[in-house]
């Protein structure tokens, strides 16, 4: 089955710099890549996703990019602001699945 | 307003109870999940269905059974509580899509769960 790597696992940045957050894939059969972000207290919450049709797709400061050769991908966040502060969790499946598998979480912290 | 909606959100209760984590959901999806998590950790699937009369055991090693006999309700049981079970039990849902079978998922707030 698939198994899902996620570096690191913690990340401190300034605000204003950028973060990335990295994945890593087993099975070759995956083709939908969401991220999720979970701020304190509240619920997973999808910020984007990617199919693997493409290899990169954008919103505003948030991009992720797929290597679908390499099976990884990455989120990364462009002039982080403290809201930005937040565990992540990447997560691939294959379309014939009926669950999606996590990685393990990177807990982002933003300083003013 | 279409959500997914988990009752309660807090729990604490002595251990040897038996207790049911409710979940409903008003976006019409096939798919629900339950997953266990300890605050900001690793999110461990213990139970999904496809849909109603369908449910399977997730990857997590779970004493919780669970039930889906409307589309919109999936309840998680615990027939006999223990501290072990303290933590975070997330509900989410997502429907199958047309073109591509997996699309994103909606959690919701979770129940908080606390076995004195």
């Amino acid at each position: 089955g698939e198994n899902v790597e996620q570096h690191p696992s913690t990340l401190s940045v300034q605000e204003g710099d950028s973060a990335v957050i990295k994945c890593t894939y087993s099975d070759s059969a995956s083709n939908y890549f969401p991220w999720y972000k979970q701020e304190l207290g509240k619920r997973p919450q999808l910020i984007i996703d990617i199919r693997s049709n493409v290899g990169e797709k954008k919103d505003q400061r948030i991009a992720v990019t797929l290597n679908k050769t390499a099976k990884h991908f990455s989120l990364h966040i462009t002039e982080t602001q403290p809201e930005d502060s937040a565990v992540y969790f990447c997560a691939a499946t294959p379309d014939s699945y009926d669950k999606v598998i996590f990685g393990p979480g990177t807990s982002l912290s933003v300083i003013p | 307003e279409a959500d997914i909606y988990q009752t309660p959100r807090y729990l604490v209760i002595g251990t040897g109870k038996k207790i049911t984590l409710e979940c409903s959901q008003t976006m019409g999806h096939d798919k629900m999940y339950w997953y266990q998590q300890d605050p900001g950790m690793e999110l461990h699937l213990i139970h999904y269905s496809y849909g109603v009369n369908s449910t399977e055991k997730g990857d997590l090693s779970s004493e919780s059974t669970v039930s889906r006999i409307r589309t919109e309700h999936f309840p998680l049981t615990l027939e006999s509580a223990r501290p072990s079970h303290t933590s975070q039990y997330l509900c989410a849902s997502s429907e199958s899509g047309i073109l591509y079978s997996n699309q994103p998922q909606h959690f919701g707030d979770g129940t908080r769960l606390s076995i004195l």
